[in-house]
């Protein structure tokens, strides 16, 4: 079975300060791995994800994560966070040959002018 | 390029009562998905279509969760009848079907589901 998992529930930075939001996955075989975005009453937006190549992927709005098989993680960063950048973060994973799509439960990012 | 439409966006309803939830994916997606995302949760997948074939239905809930695709584009999801534990969000989201299943989601902004 697949899974995720982000370890924090909540993220706190001051604007402009670089951002981090952990996530670790296991799955069979090789991973695609994704990050979205959930502002409030609103539905997921993609943000990035990972297929294959380089592990250093770059999505929208800034934000971009690094691959690290051997830790088995997709941490979400950016380098200089915004007050609009709060919002609530999922990881999701999906193996090779299957078309489940698995999330984590999120994590709260709030960013403080 | 429109996205996922859903409606309704808010539903409140009483124990027992049945609810309707459409989707309209975006066109030219062969693949769809029903979610449930409950508070503090990461979205659940009740099932996937392709085109109008629900080929993983088997986190949904048959005795009283029901769906359909008739054409292959828009999507019912019903409830019938409804309990207070079903109170959640309801999302939909549509993909290209991929060969190696690399695709993205694009996710509608939700049905909330109360009931009393």
């Amino acid at each position: 079975a697949q899974s995720v998992a982000q370890p924090e529930d909540q993220v706190n930075v001051a604007e402009g300060n670089p951002l981090t939001v952990k996530c670790t996955y296991s799955v069979s075989g090789n991973p695609y791995l994704f990050w979205y975005v959930q502002y409030p009453n609103r539905g997921l937006q993609f943000l990035l994800k990972y297929i294959t190549g380089d592990n250093l992927v770059k999505g929208s709005y800034g934000f971009e994560a690094e691959f690290n098989k051997s830790q088995t993680s997709f941490h979400l960063k950016k380098p200089s966070a915004l007050v609009s950048d709060s919002a609530l973060y999922f990881c999701a994973v999906r193996a090779l040959n299957d078309y489940k799509l698995s999330f984590g439960a999120g994590t709260t990012v709030t960013v403080r002018a | 390029e429109a996205g996922v439409v859903q409606s309704p966006r808010y539903k409140i309803i009483e124990k027992k009562q049945p609810v309707a939830f459409w989707c309209n994916p975006i066109s030219g997606h062969n693949t769809l998905y029903w979610y449930l995302q409950n508070l503090g949760q990461g979205p659940e997948l009740l099932i996937r279509y392709e085109n109008e074939e629900a080929v993983d239905d088997s986190q949904l809930p048959k005795d009283r969760f029901s769906a359909e695709r008739l054409k292959g584009v828009d999507s019912t999801l019903k409830i019938q009848p409804a309990e207070l534990g079903d109170s959640a969000v309801y999302l939909c989201a549509s993909s290209l079907r991929t060969g190696q299943g690399a695709g993205e989601l694009f996710f509608g902004e939700g049905s909330r589901l109360t009931v009393l």
